[in-house]
């Protein structure tokens, strides 16, 4: 079966950047989105379709994609950005995969 | 705005049943792939099921197949997964959420609040 891992907990100072990898077999040649789920809440597509940002959500959230790896890039991090954060992909047509999630810290 | 409202958790036993359900609005249902996602206690994301927009394909994950069986009332907007004989890992929040309507590898673009169902004797 496919799977996607992704760092544990990854730490960023206010105001850089944090960037939180996702690994998978030729994730590359796959589709990669991403959510952010704060405790308590349901999760938010941050980034879909590698890249792409749904309405409203803020610029400094990109996305990239190349090889094995997926990166999710929070610039300019802000204390709201501090989350829990999944990517996800799908390992076929009809089957979906998420990665383990990785704790945001912002100190 | 769309809305995705899950019901129908609660404790169950150990072997029993559940049915839950998730009630869409403020969006064409019946245009819509659906999903459901589980999350146990302290625990990451699990994808469990899928239904075409017309509920005429279904796939699962391989841990529940055979238990979960999803499938969803488009006239009453209305999407369902029942669970059958639960065990205590199956103890989570379940979540519907809705599948984008893109061509390829869609993201599940909105998700409902999640009901938590809890497996215990």
């Amino acid at each position: 079966s496919y799977e996607l891992t992704q760092p544990p907990s990854v730490s960023v100072s206010p105001g850089q950047t944090a960037s939180i990898t996702c690994s998978g077999d030729k994730l590359g040649d796959k589709y990669t989105c991403w959510y952010q789920q704060k405790p308590g809440q349901s999760p938010v597509l941050v980034i879909y379709e590698d890249n792409k940002r749904p309405s409203g959500i803020p610029e400094r959230f990109s996305g990239s994609s190349s090889g094995n790896t997926a990166t999710l890039t929070i610039s300019g991090t802000q204390i709201v950005d501090e989350s829990d954060y999944y990517c996800q992909t799908w390992a076929s047509s009809t089957s979906v995969v998420f990665g383990g999630g990785t704790k945001l810290t912002v100190l | 705005q769309v809305q995705l409202v899950e019901s129908g958790g609660g404790v169950v036993q150990p072997g029993r049943s559940l049915r839950l359900s998730c009630a869409a609005s403020e969006f064409r249902f019946s245009n819509y792939a659906m999903h459901w996602v589980r999350q146990a206690p302290g625990k990451g994301l699990d994808w469990m099921a899928a239904i075409s927009f017309d509920g005429s394909k279904t796939s699962y994950s391989d841990s529940v197949k055979g238990r979960f069986t999803i499938s969803r009332d488009n006239s009453k907007d209305t999407l369902y997964l029942r669970l059958n004989s639960l065990r205590t890992e199956d103890t989570a929040v379940y979540y519907c959420a809705r599948e984008a309507l893109v061509a390829v590898a869609a993201p599940l673009d909105y998700w409902g609040q999640g009901t938590l169902v809890t497996v215990s004797s």
